[in-house]
């Protein structure tokens, strides 16, 4: 089963926007990250943020983290055509190595 | 960073026949993982593969289905057996890397696979 939810499940923005995707999950984490996947390819590693972070910058990424309600955030900031893919967050599961479980993930279509 | 390779791309693949995916590492690696992607979903873990020792399964996929061979600590491979159009997905290969403990993991480009 899925570790998480991810909303909103499609986002289409204009070039230049922000896009902002939530991601919930339900067990205690070690860590959370996020992917991107571009039209069904593999997927890129784009963040991690440890369970003691609450807030994580990388270039025009910022991810948030929230424990006391189990959920994060990811903010791409003025948004390029570009940056249309999938996006997934992933946590570890506790104890079982590096098995992850993936949300569901979040359709962002940016427009030129 | 480890670099990925899996063959093939893509395939399309008739009701009942078998398919073998590749996947090479640039690099030794001790876990590698196999996740399936069915149309518009999530990935979903499949199993992973420790070289010398028999592949862990998840709940719901099963080794006479998806048998996994680990001959050394670069390359892997996963075969879909006995294939159905409930098959078709992309199957992709991972590894750890990164900071030990964190478990960020490399994928590789992904096989696409139909099944008619």
């Amino acid at each position: 089963s899925q570790q998480g939810e991810e909303d909103p499940q499609a986002l289409s923005i204009q070039e230049g926007e922000n896009a902002t995707m939530n991601c919930s999950y339900k067990t205690s984490i070690n860590n959370l990250q996020w992917y991107r996947q571009n039209s069904g390819r593999g997927l890129v590693h784009l963040i991690l943020i440890r369970s003691n972070e609450r807030e994580k910058h990388s270039g025009r990424l910022r991810v948030t983290l929230d424990t006391s309600k189990k959920s994060s955030s990811l903010l791409i900031t003025a948004s390029r055509a570009a940056d249309t893919a999938s996006y997934f967050c992933a946590t570890p599961i506790y104890n079982q190595g590096g098995k992850l479980i993936f949300g569901q993930g979040t359709e962002l279509s940016v427009k030129p | 960073s480890a670099v990925i390779s899996q063959k093939p791309s893509r395939d399309i693949c008739q009701r009942g026949t078998s398919l073998t995916i590749q996947c090479q590492v640039d690099s030794q690696v001790t876990m590698m993982f196999w996740y399936r992607q069915q149309p518009g979903q999530s990935l979903t873990l499949i199993a992973t593969a420790n070289q010398g020792s028999e592949a862990t399964y998840e709940s719901g996929f099963v080794i006479d289905k998806f048998p996994i061979s680990r001959p050394n600590l670069t390359f892997s491979t996963l075969t879909v057996s006995n294939m159905s159009p409930e098959d078709s997905s992309i199957y992709l290969c991972s590894v750890e890397g990164g900071v030990k403990g964190l478990y960020e993991q490399f994928f590789g480009p992904g096989t696409r696979l139909t099944v008619l």
